[in-house]
């Protein structure tokens, strides 16, 4: 059972945004850095955002990520074909002493 | 190139045991922390355990506490995952990962992933 809440599933047609959210509690994200993987189809994880808002080197600024209290969010503008993913939020949870992630977000360019 | 190559997967019957290694190079290896994360097909992301840069701090999931070890041997630039008293719910494709961090005390997600290994427990 994973402690971070995320939408089952987002979608949009090419060009268009989406935002992914990620409920956590007091004990994680309030106290955390957040951080992002995409998971393309049949792959392993790649990171997409860590330490809040911060995108690795090649990692295009379509991607961008937010935290605010317990939730944090990603979010995609312009939607591309190759964004069709699924992405995991999580960061570290203190009471669990932890690395804890998010229930998993399908995005879907239609 | 940072890369990390995992083997030792296969299938197990419950309650048998399985170490898994992870072969990691283009990085200092000795100089990061270390994780598993493991995911049913299909299903999330499941953080597994953790492993310091010292080698001397462990972190386990509850799931896996008191059945799985991990432990690094620096010389060798492997990381290693000793699973006992398997169970069926353990059956998932395991990633090693690298932290970002290379600070001691300090995780800082993951950078860079392994290919994933399946392990299946089943009799």
């Amino acid at each position: 059972q994973s402690v971070l809440t995320q939408p089952p599933s987002a979608s949009g047609t090419p060009g268009q945004g989406v935002t992914i959210s990620c409920s956590g509690s007091s004990s994680n994200i309030a106290r955390n850095y957040v951080y992002w993987y995409q998971q393309l189809p049949g792959t392993a994880p790649k990171l997409l955002i860590y330490r809040n808002n911060q995108r690795p080197s090649g990692v295009p600024d379509r991607f961008s990520g937010s935290k605010s209290g317990t939730s944090a969010s990603l979010a995609i503008s312009g939607l591309r074909s190759e964004d069709e993913a699924d992405y995991y939020c999580s960061t570290w949870d203190d009471s669990l002493s932890g690395y804890v992630f998010g229930t998993g977000t399908e995005v879907t360019v239609l | 190139e940072v890369q990390l190559l995992e083997s030792g997967g296969g299938l197990v019957q419950p309650g048998g045991s399985l170490r898994l290694s992870c072969a990691a190079s283009g990085f200092t290896f000795s100089s990061y922390a270390m994780t598993w994360v493991r995911q049913v097909p299909g299903k999330g992301l499941q953080w597994v355990s953790t492993l310091s840069v010292s080698g001397i701090d462990t972190y386990y999931a509850v799931s896996v506490k008191g059945r799985f070890t991990i432990s690094r041997d620096n010389f060798k630039n492997t990381l290693y995952l000793q699973m006992n008293s398997l169970r069926a719910d353990d059956t998932a494709v395991y990633y090693c990962a690298k932290d970002r961090s290379h600070v001691n005390g300090i995780l800082d997600g993951f950078d860079c992933w392994g290919q994933g290994i399946m392990v299946t427990i089943s009799s």
